[in-house]
């Protein structure tokens, strides 16, 4: 069973600060998304990643497909940047997603 | 920018009700997905469709649902016979290559 695991599952932070949050899998993807939730129960997709690393802004999302693990970083957090963000991954082009727990993010002022 | 929408953004029936819980998807987009989420806990999977039919479903999508493509644009969720658990947001989403999603319908069974 396939089991998609995120730390650490809070972080606050102050504004400015660098964020790191991991996203770890078991077994083989065909990609790894990470979404971002807001308050309000929306979800927006930030990256889909199949290899290497995309930015976007002063979000920057990795992958390791060897090791099987991502990770997304905020550079100079600000806090709009407050909000849960979750790891997924699929196993075919079928997108059956399998969600991570989420972290949940607050930045300070 | 392309997008999905979902309505109602917030529904509240009755216990035992029917529900229908409705998507425009992107127009070119081939697949369909229908997730929720109870409160405070993770996303999980419910159904997907292609092709006018369902592609895969979860343990979680048993008898009471049912989703339809009606007129090649709305793809709609129907539980027929709503529970207290039952209450969640249900997300949308539909593909090509990479995955939109729907702001979600937040569902409230009383």
């Amino acid at each position: 069973k396939n089991e998609v695991e995120q730390s650490p599952q809070n972080l606050t932070a102050q504004e400015g600060e660098f964020i790191t949050i991991n996203c770890s899998y078991s077994v083989g993807i065909s990609a790894l998304h990470w979404l971002q939730q807001h308050p309000g129960g929306g979800i927006v997709s930030l990256f889909m990643l199949s290899s290497g690393k995309k930015k976007h802004g002063r979000l920057i999302a990795t992958i390791n497909i060897q090791e099987k693990h991502s990770s997304l970083h905020i550079t100079a957090s600000h806090p709009r940047d407050s909000a849960v963000y979750i790891c997924a991954v699929s196993m075919d082009s079928n997108y059956q997603l399998i969600w991570g727990a989420g972290t949940k993010l607050i930045i300070k002022p | 920018e392309p997008e999905v929408t979902q309505t109602p953004s917030h529904q509240v029936t009755q216990m035992g009700q029917e529900v229908i819980l409705r998507c425009v998807p992107i127009s070119n987009h081939l697949y369909f997905y229908w997730y929720r989420q109870i409160l405070g806990q993770k996303v999980e999977f419910l159904v997907s469709f292609y092709n006018n039919e369902i592609s895969e479903k979860s343990e979680i999508f048993d008898d009471q649902f049912s989703v339809e493509r009606p007129d090649g644009s709305n793809f709609t969720l129907k539980i027929r016979s709503t529970k207290l658990e039952d209450s969640a947001m249900y997300f949308c989403a539909s593909s090509r290559l990479e995955a939109f999603f729907g702001q979600g319908t937040r569902l409230t069974v009383v």
